[in-house]
């Protein structure tokens, strides 16, 4: 069975500076895909960034990148230059492709932007 | 944009009442999915739908049900509320292949007395 791990439930940032979420996965498939998704206060889950097991270089959106360590099992999300808007819980989740439309989550960490 | 609409954002319900959960998406996607959200759990997959009327059970079905009659809209159905339902419902969507990313709606948060 496929398990994501956010050890954060929550964490303070500064405004203006950038922050690491952490995620580790565990998963024996050499095939899977990384999602991260933000959900603000509103409830509306919004797509981040996502990164493919093959993919040769780390995905970057915007000021999201993702810190992609395969060896380690790890797909941490670094935000740049937090805003005040970035505040909102964020979600790692993972869906290996041998499981169909099955989408894993980990528990979430709630973020504060402090201005 | 995809547009995934679900129809009560707050519910409040008696224990074993019938509850429905609909859910409307706009860009004709194959798949939609029902997940619920409780603090510290994150999301959990309860039902998905990858055509009509057909159906597949995620990780936590138990207790619930649901129903895709047409592409467009997927519900979720709790034959017979419980408090332990009180939760955050969220529907998602998403189109076919293998690694596109889910589209969600704005969740529903049912409270069961």
């Amino acid at each position: 069975a496929q398990k994501i791990t956010q050890t954060q439930p929550g964490m303070f940032v500064q405004e203006k500076e950038a922050v690491t979420l952490d995620c580790t996965y565990d998963t024996s498939d050499p095939s899977y895909g990384l999602f991260w998704y933000k959900q603000p206060s509103s409830g509306e889950m919004i797509f981040l960034i996502y990164q493919g097991s093959y993919d040769q270089q780390n995905a970057t959106e915007g000021r999201y990148s993702l810190n992609f360590q395969k060896a380690r099992k790890s797909a941490n999300l670094v935000i740049s230059a937090s805003q005040l808007g970035d505040s909102a819980m964020y979600f790692c989740a993972m869906r290996p492709p041998n499981a169909g439309n099955m989408l894993t989550f980990g528990g979430g960490t709630r973020l504060m932007v402090k201005p | 944009d995809v547009k995934v609409t679900q129809s009560s954002r707050y519910l409040v319900k008696r224990t074993g009442e019938k509850v429905f959960l609909e859910c409307v998406q706009d860009m004709d996607h194959e798949n939609m999915f029902w997940y619920r959200q409780d603090p510290g759990l994150g999301l959990r997959l309860i039902y998905f739908s990858y055509d009509v009327k057909m159906k597949e059970k995620g990780d936590i079905p138990e207790g619930y049900s649901v129903s895709r009659e047409k592409k467009e809209r997927f519900s979720l159905i709790l034959e017979s509320a419980s408090t332990n339902q009180t939760s955050m419902y969220l529907c998602a969507s998403r189109a076919g292949g293998l690694f596109g990313e889910l589209f969600f709606g704005e969740g529903s948060r049912l409270t069961v007395l």
